[in-house]
């Protein structure tokens, strides 16, 4: 158990849908990052998020956005939905902007019809 | 940050060492060289990371050549529950809280496969 909790585990829409992934980091971790993975992409980094600030942005598709909460938790809004957008994402947080050992959730899957 | 290559898939015997090479040959200074594993559809694991030395942890260990040019990755009793992707890869550290940025880039990584 990495501590980063994701919600939901498991999504199934329609294409042109909106969509919401939540995510807890790790007690006293202040990063927040976002990730897609697709079965012909890997895993893509899309947008990282320190304090409550965008810090860096990834492949990030202008139709997703995200946002650090000053609990610190995030939320990654997907819209307008495609059958492309079909993928698992991962939330992974860290104590700092810079450190390099991120501490990954167990995903969302989202499946879109 | 400096690219890795990885041997695509490897296999290793249950119960053997596991040795996963990587080459960076185009490391800077002060990039460090962060391992992690994911097992099918599961979230990224850290493993390991070091800078020059040798490191070791409860999980594997990590070699790093004196020009930091490759390094490996030793998993020292591999267990069926190894079999995983490992992603090596290279990226500036930062240990200043609020200091630096963005996300790791991973690439294809090294399947690897503990056989029975």
């Amino acid at each position: 158990d990495s501590g980063v909790t994701q919600t939901p585990k498991h999504l199934i829409t329609a294409t042109g849908q909106r969509v919401t992934l939540r995510c807890s980091p790790r007690s006293g971790d202040l990063s927040v990052y976002w990730y897609q993975q697709s079965l012909d992409q890997g895993l893509q980094f899309l947008i990282q998020y320190y304090n409550g600030e965008e810090r860096a942005k990834g492949n990030i598709l202008e139709r997703f956005s995200a946002q650090q909460f000053p609990d610190l938790h995030s939320e990654l809004n997907l819209s307008s939905l495609e059958l492309g957008d079909s993928a698992l994402y991962f939330c992974a947080s860290s104590v700092a902007a810079g450190r390099g050992e991120l501490f990954f959730g167990e995903g969302s899957r989202l499946t879109v019809l | 940050d400096a690219k890795t290559t990885q041997p695509p898939s490897m296999d290793c015997a249950e119960g053997r060492a596991a040795n996963l090479p990587c080459n960076h040959s185009t490391i800077s200074g002060n990039e460090y060289v962060y391992w992690y594993r994911q097992i099918h559809s599961q979230g990224p694991q850290y493993i390991i990371h070091g800078l020059k030395n040798n490191e070791t942890n409860e999980m594997a260990s990590l070699i790093i050549t004196e020009d930091r040019k490759s390094s490996t990755l030793i998993l020292p009793h591999a267990t069926l529950r190894d079999t995983a992707v490992y992603y090596c890869i290279v990226r500036v550290g930062s240990l200043l809280v609020g200091g630096g940025a963005d996300g790791l880039t991973f690439g294809k990584g090294t399947h690897l496969i503990i056989q029975p």
